[in-house]
């Protein structure tokens, strides 16, 4: 079974903080995926990696940023955490092309107070 | 822009199959349909995909009609632990993984 783990269940931050979020797999699989879950919104794709230091940015970049460091690891970054950055955070990783099944962790609730 | 239309809400009784249509009437020749659920407060678990043809796995069966405009998500006996949000997707690649609102399926004792 494909396993994505996140860091965190919840968090907890003020406005101004770096925040970091970490997201590891256990299946080898090349890409890996960050998006955010809001009610009446669906899942936004924020940023998306095909290989170790690559990066792609998806529909909603802006305020975020990314590090694949190891093919296994891949995290998202809140340079400073503001409150509209509140929401669900998913991590999901695929296989290698580019309609492989995305598999996702469980997802870190992030408040910004 | 939703490429798919899900009824929102649905129930079914415990131990009997629950249907789940979807509808993708612009989808495209080289776009796959789909299926993923979420139970409350977790992340998406994948379900299902099809392209054409109809396909089963252990949790469930995808019907896709002849004309690829509808699918159907068959979960053939249901139970309370199936109660969740589920979503039907097209897809033509890593870009295009746009959840809807999804259908809320509730099973019911």
């Amino acid at each position: 079974d494909v396993k994505v783990t996140q860091s965190s269940r919840y968090l907890v931050k003020r406005t101004g903080e770096k925040v970091f979020l970490e997201c590891v797999q256990d299946m080898d699989h090349e890409n890996m995926f960050w998006y955010r879950q809001d009610p009446g919104l669906g899942l936004r794709l924020i940023y998306f990696s095909y290989d170790v230091k690559m990066k792609e940015k998806g529909d909603i970049p802006e305020g975020y940023s990314v590090s694949r460091e190891k093919k296994e690891r891949f995290s998202l970054i809140l340079e400073s955490a503001s409150t509209n950055q509140t929401s669900m955070y998913l991590c999901a990783s695929s296989l290698s092309g580019s309609t492989d099944t995305q598999y996702f962790g469980p997802g870190t609730r992030l408040t910004v107070l | 822009d939703a490429k798919t239309t899900q009824p929102p809400s649905m129930d079914c009784a415990e131990g009997r199959a629950a249907n789940l249509p979807c509808n993708h009437s612009t989808i495209s020749g080289n776009e796959y349909v789909y299926w993923y659920r979420q139970i409350h407060s977790q992340g998406p678990q994948y379900i299902i995909h099809g392209l054409k043809n109809n396909e089963t796995n252990e949790m469930a069966s995808l019907i896709i009609t002849e004309d690829r405009k509808s699918s159907t998500l068959i979960l053939p006996h249901a139970t309370l632990r199936d109660t969740a949000v589920y979503y039907c997707i097209v897809r033509r690649n890593n870009n295009d993984m746009r959840f809807g609102a999804g259908t809320r399926l509730t099973v019911k004792p």
